[in-house]
């Protein structure tokens, strides 16, 4: 079945200080993953997309079909950071899946 | 940027009333896509539609919800009678062909009391 597993609903860390955010997931075929984020009373927003390897606002997240896993880092965390963070996959045109989110709270 | 809208932003309803929840995809998108959040839970996939039909549905997506797009520009959610349990932030979304990103609107909370 196809599942997106945040284990984290709240992480804070202090200003400066690295963030890894986690994402695991379960899908049948070659999935295509992403991270979007929520600023406070904002939309869902694209930050990254594993195929195109970028570097977004400082994050990064490398796909590891061994482990599954799609986690978000950043070497040093900014105020400006804090919203919550969606790992999310699709494995066709037709929809996504969501896991359930983790609110990053960068502390001064 | 093109943005999708939402309108309205917030929708206070009677339970067993009917709603409609209006969305503005980007113009050249082709695909579109709702889903529903429920307060302190995840985004949850409820419909897409392609080409005039749905292409896809969730479980959620009983016979209470229909979408339509009236015209060239509007792509609506109805939810015929309400419950309390409908109570969510709904996200419209729009996509386009060869690119599996999509794009959020900025939601629409429905309250049913």
């Amino acid at each position: 079945a196809q599942r997106v597993t945040q284990p984290e609903k709240l992480l804070s860390v202090f200003k400066g200080a690295p963030v890894e955010l986690k994402c695991n997931y379960s899908y049948s075929g070659s999935p295509e993953l992403f991270w979007y984020v929520q600023y406070s009373r904002q939309r869902l927003q694209l930050l990254l997309r594993h195929i195109s390897r970028e570097s977004i606002k400082g994050f990064t997240a490398d796909l590891n079909k061994g482990e599954t896993s799609f986690h978000l880092k950043k070497p040093f965390a900014q105020e400006e950071d804090s919203a919550m963070y969606y790992c999310a996959l699709t494995g066709n045109f037709n929809k996504f899946y969501f896991g359930s989110g983790t609110k990053l709270n960068v502390k001064p | 940027e093109p943005e999708v809208t939402q309108t309205p932003s917030h929708q206070v309803t009677q339970m067993g009333q009917e709603v409609i929840l209006r969305c503005v995809p980007i113009s050249n998108h082709l695909y579109f896509y709702w889903y529903r959040q429920i307060l302190g839970q995840k985004v949850e996939f409820l419909v897409s539609f392609y080409n005039n039909e749905i292409s896809e549905k969730s479980e959620i997506f009983d016979d209470q919800f229909s979408v339509e797009r009236p015209d060239g520009s509007n792509f609506t959610l109805k939810i015929r009678s309400t419950k309390l349990e409908d109570s969510a932030m709904y996200f419209c979304a729009s996509g386009n062909w060869g690119d599996t990103e999509a794009f959020f609107g900025q939601g629409t909370r429905l309250t049913v009391v």
